[in-house]
Order: C-alpha cells, then sequence, then structure tokens
C-alpha cells in the first residue's frame, strides 16, 4: 500500500464549479496536513495547514481531515481560471521531519 | 522580504560535469530540504538538514551530495554518478514544527 494515494486527474470544471480533491494515506504517524499549489514552472507554495481533524476554511478554501478514515480534502468554491494549476497533498510527522507529498492533481477551470 | 532563493533558474549540464544548485533562506529556518520533481511522479526528497554540519539522505540520494556549513546555505552538487538528472529541483524550509516553504526551483537539462 503506498503511504499517500491522490488521484492525479486532470480535472476539468467550469468557472464557478465546486471542486473537491482529495488523498488518502496509510501513516498513522502522519500529524500535519497541508495544501500547496503550483504553478506550471513555479515553486509550490502553501494553501492550507492543519494538524487536527475537521474543517478549516480560508476564503473561497477549505481543507477537511479526517483521520479515523485517514482521509483529506480539498474544497474550491466558485473555482477561477486563475485556480487552474497542480494541487499536492502533503503531510507530515512530528518536529522537523521531511515532507511527503502526493503526485498532485491537475486542475483547469474553464472560463 | 524573507525567503528562499534558489539560482539559477535554468541550469544545462553536460555529459560527466558537476553542476551545483544554489539554496538561500533568510527565515532563519534550522531545517532545509533538497526535493526532486518529474511528470507524474510528484516531489521525491534527495537530502535533508536538520542542524547545521549534519545532513541525511532521502529516497534519492544516489549521485547527489550536499553541505550544510551555514544555516542559510544548503547546496545541491548534482554529480557525473547522477545518469538521469533532467528534473526540476526545489529546496524548502521549514521552521519549528510548522509548514514548509519552497523556492521557485532550478530546471536542470542535460544536453
Amino acid at each position: 500500500q503506498k503511504e499517500v494515494e491522490q488521484d492525479p486527474g486532470p480535472l476539468s470544471v467550469p468557472e464557478g464549479a465546486i471542486v473537491s480533491l482529495n488523498c488518502t494515506y496509510s501513516n498513522s504517524a502522519f500529524q500535519y496536513f497541508m495544501w500547496y499549489r503550483q504553478y506550471s514552472r513555479k515553486g509550490p507554495e502553501l494553501l492550507m495547514y492543519t494538524y487536527s481533524s475537521g474543517n478549516k476554511e480560508d476564503g473561497r478554501f477549505t481543507a477537511q481531515v479526517d483521520k479515523s478514515s485517514k482521509y483529506i480534502s480539498l474544497f474550491i468554491r466558485d473555482s477561477q481560471p486563475s485556480d487552474s494549476a497542480t494541487y499536492l497533498c502533503a503531510f507530515r510527522n512530528s518536529g522537523n521531519t521531511p515532507l511527503v507529498f502526493g503526485k498532485g492533481t491537475r486542475l483547469s477551470v474553464i472560463a | 522580504d524573507g525567503g528562499i532563493t534558489q539560482s539559477p533558474k535554468y541550469l544545462f549540464r553536460k555529459e560527466g560535469q558537476n553542476v551545483t544548485l544554489s539554496c538561500e533562506q533568510n527565515l532563519n529556518h534550522d531545517a532545509m530540504y533538497w526535493y526532486r520533481q518529474d511528470p507524474g511522479q510528484g516531489l521525491r526528497l534527495i537530502y535533508y538538514s536538520q542542524i547545521v554540519n549534519d545532513f541525511q539522505k532521502g529516497d534519492i540520494a544516489e549521485g547527489y551530495s550536499v553541505s550544510r556549513e551555514k544555516k542559510e546555505s544548503f547546496p545541491l552538487t548534482v554529480t557525473s554518478a547522477q545518469k538521469n538528472p533532467t528534473a526540476f529541483y526545489l529546496c524548502a524550509s521549514i521552521s519549528s514544527g510548522r509548514e514548509a516553504f519552497f523556492g521557485q526551483g532550478t530546471r536542470l537539462t542535460v544536453v
């Protein structure tokens, strides 16, 4: 079983749609859960950072963590063409241990 | 402004040549990381350092070397032993127990 599973897409949606991106993981030691957005040929930028089960909202973005199911989600409301990018889920144990990444989901929002 | 600076943005390597990628951060972060990104494979960990003068191999360290003589700097050398070095290289740093921040990447191409 892979440590992190993420559907690579590509996912194509119309402008204004609600987007749901998901990752599953197998390592129970993961304590920190992150979502990064990466535009083509750029470094990833942090979107959401959580360390507990439940929901966290920031503007149009909502991150959801279900530790019991080992499942995390990112929801994007009122999606915009500027949201077109690759979205990476990332996980970490305690301290400064390295992040473990999903393979990324490529999203296109069509105007 | 605080951040992580990677240079150069593009780098070309001839067969049998060693090249060094620069990563500098002024965020006062203890831990620094190098990842390699290939299409469809997500980010894979090459090396990481949690403190000055100490570093550990990641999942794909063969053909690479690093040094950590200063807190701010974590250069990566791609040696001639790395048979398939063409990729996008990303440097990151982490503040204690928090999220990782990335540089803008170096695209290395073998010519």
